[in-house]
């Protein structure tokens, strides 16, 4: 059973507009959410995260929302540009050393 | 800061044959983790450990061994290469808690002819 599982797969948003990306999980016990940014020819890198204490975490253009309840999150890009044109990875780990990653959305940002 | 080194770059091997991938990491991290990238999927982790001597399976450690010579280096053989297992293998590193950052590696990518 895929224990985090995201969409859209692909996505293509103009620039200037804002990027919604979402993500569900399966294990209660998760309480920490990276958002990993990669770029072709290169390993995932970490964009934001979030702790399950919290629902909101900001970084410039970046937002990642967390529901607890509903077992979702979500990431919201304002202002998208094309040099964020990457593939972004939600993930999911919980108390041991281990990271659940999600399949992943394709963001293209057309100028 | 740090860094991780993945050699090679791209490893083309014949159907059959024992390929051996290597990570380095600079980060003075405990834990280290390989994964396969398929081609439009996310991430499966194929071996971890979570400190020097260590080794834990993944998900997907059936064909792999993996091996831990010291803190700073992981091993990654494929014991029989497979047509379907063309994909990005990554590396990374972290300190050992769940809520830590993994730091990855440029990937090894696989050809297997």
């Amino acid at each position: 059973q895929q224990q985090v599982r995201q969409s859209p797969q692909s996505l293509t948003v103009w620039e200037g507009g804002t990027t919604v990306l979402t993500c569900s999980y399966e294990d209660s016990t998760f309480n920490y959410f990276p958002w990993y940014q990669q770029f072709p020819g290169e390993g995932p890198a970490l964009l934001i995260s979030i702790l399950s204490v919290s629902d909101k975490k900001e970084d410039g253009r970046f937002t990642t929302f967390f529901n607890k309840r509903e077992k979702k999150l979500s990431l919201h890009i304002i202002d998208s540009q094309p040099g964020d044109s990457a593939t972004y990875f939600c993930a999911a780990s919980g108390s041991n050393n281990r990271i659940f990653f999600g399949d992943g959305t394709q963001l293209v940002v057309k100028p | 800061g740090g860094i991780i080194t993945q050699t090679p770059k791209f490893l083309i091997g014949q159907e059959g044959q024992k390929l051996t991938l290597k990570c380095q990491q600079n980060f003075n991290h405990d834990t280290m983790y390989w994964y396969r990238q398929d081609s439009g999927k996310g991430l499966r982790l194929i071996y971890y450990s979570i400190t020097e001597n260590d080794l834990q399976k993944g998900d997907l450690s059936e064909g792999y061994d993996a091996s831990r010579e010291k803190k700073s280096s992981f091993s990654l053989t494929v014991t029989s290469a497979q047509k379907n297992e063309m994909a990005v293998f990554l590396c990374a590193s972290s300190i050992p808690t769940g809520v830590a950052e993994q730091f990855f590696g440029p990937g090894t990518r696989l050809t297997v002819l």
